[in-house]
């Protein structure tokens, strides 16, 4: 079984701050790793994705994540909010290949509020 | 969303009363997922499909069934509804080759 843990249920930061939120997962398996982003009232929207390959992905809007095997870690970054970054970020994880039919587990989600 | 479709977006109904949302795709993918989303609780997986008439139970399934007769078709339906599901309902489609897309969500209170 496989879970996913959020460090931070809310997160507020000033407008151009640098941001990051936290997401550490635990898996017996290989897995691949998704951050998604909800505006209010909206579906979620990927932001970025790991597989494999480099450790270092870069996402839409600005946003990376670093996968860290040995921490068992998948932060997301980003080096200079706006207030449009506002919303909802949700990280996931699913096992590696299809075995599983790629189903994904979600972790409970950070509120990033960026403030003027 | 471009290629995933939920209806009704928005319902009302009483404790008790069956309900039925449906997910309707265009891109022919053949995974189809239901999902949950609590405050608190993140998002949560009800049921999913793997192809036509094949479907498994996820982490929440109680009180829920689904049926898929068709690729472009995945319906949820809550037998007798009760406020504890209450809730925003999202639909996911996926290809083997790219990440889960989500719908626009369905929002159900049950009274």
């Amino acid at each position: 079984a496989q879970s996913v843990t959020q460090l931070d249920s809310q997160v507020p930061v000033f407008e151009e701050a640098p941001v990051e939120l936290r997401c550490n997962y635990s898996s017996s398996v290989s897995v691949y790793l998704f951050w998604y982003v909800q505006y209010p009232n909206q579906g979620l929207q990927l932001l970025l994705k790991y597989l494999s390959g480099s450790t270092l992905v870069k996402g839409i809007n600005g946003f990376e994540a670093e996968f860290n095997k040995s921490q068992t870690s998948f932060h997301l970054r980003k080096p200079s909010v706006h207030i449009s970054d506002t919303a909802e970020y949700f990280c996931a994880v699913s096992d590696f290949g299809g075995g599983s039919n790629y189903k994904l587990t979600f972790g409970k989600g950070t509120l990033l509020t960026v403030n003027p | 969303d471009a290629g995933i479709t939920q209806s009704p977006r928005h319902k009302v109904t009483e404790t008790g009363t069956p309900v039925t949302l449906r997910c309707h795709q265009t891109e022919n993918h053949r995974y189809m997922y239901w999902y949950r989303q609590d405050p608190g609780h993140g998002l949560r997986l009800i049921h999913y499909s793997y192809g036509v008439k094949d479907t498994d139970k996820g982490e929440v399934s109680d009180g829920y069934s689904v049926s898929r007769s068709k690729t472009e078709d995945f319906l949820l339906t809550l037998e007798s509804a009760t406020s504890s599901q209450t809730s925003v309902y999202f639909c996911a489609i996926k290809d083997s080759n790219q990440p889960q897309h989500f719908g626009d969500g369905t929002r159900l209170s049950i009274l």
